[in-house]
């Protein structure tokens, strides 16, 4: 298994609350994703990083922010949490970008009441 | 932008039948497809890909998929299913763009394979 950490595994929160769920890697790929998935939409991107301090934008980046400072670590923050972004969000991981393989985290399943 | 159309949400299938999932794209550009694949409460892992040459790609557990560039189609395809495919599959796509910067992968909303004894 890629070494991919994702926490916390499961939150429960409640509207308005800021929310970061933490990535970590061991393995020092230069590339990491955040996705989240739902229902009839598979996984859509938020946002991603191609190196320390560098970081974009994906379709679905509004509500969101990220920090890399380090390359093992990505975070993702819900400045202020709504019941929209009730979802399972993924990291991934990736050496080469998305022509290489993706790894994927087991996942973080976010309930926002 | 791209986008990818998986005609099946649900494939039911009996032990030992053939399955074929179906995979559309749209995009303006020359493309990378993917598919992967999601065991359940798992993360999901690459199944096969393709970024140039043959246009028939296979994966080690018996699956294939190939490029048709015509009918923009990325179909997969397999045999003979067992119970431990049962899992969703996602078709995932990429527009071709001068290396250098990290590309957008989009996905598919996904394909329930389900395995029947």
């Amino acid at each position: 298994d890629a070494g991919i950490t994702q926490s916390p595994r499961h939150k429960v929160t409640e509207t308005g609350t800021p929310v970061t769920l933490r990535c970590h890697q061991t393995e020092n790929h230069r590339y990491m994703y955040w996705y989240r998935q739902d229902p009839g939409h598979g996984l859509r991107l938020i946002h991603y990083s191609y190196g320390v301090k560098d970081t974009d934008k994906g379709e679905v980046s509004d509500g969101y922010s990220v920090s890399r400072s380090k390359t093992e670590d990505f975070l993702l923050t819900l400045e202020s949490a709504t019941s929209s972004q009730t979802s399972v969000y993924f990291c991934a991981i990736s050496w080469e970008g998305i022509t290489g393989e993706l790894f994927f985290g087991e996942g973080s399943r976010l309930t926002v009441l | 932008a791209q986008s990818v159309t998986q005609l099946d949400s649900q494939v039911p299938v009996f032990e030992e039948a053939p399955v074929e999932l179906r995979c559309n794209y749209s995009s303006s550009v020359s493309v990378y497809l993917f598919w992967y694949v999601q065991y359940p409460n798992q993360g999901l892992q690459l199944l096969l890909k393709y970024l140039s040459g043959s246009t028939l790609v296979e994966s080690i557990n018996g699956f294939e998929a190939e490029f048709n560039k015509s009918q923009t189609s990325f179909h997969l395809r397999k045999p003979s299913v067992h119970i431990s495919d049962t899992a969703e599959y996602f078709c995932a796509v990429s527009d071709r763009r001068p290396s250098g910067s990290a590309r957008q992968l989009t996905f598919g909303s996904g394909t329930q394979l389900t395995v029947l004894p």
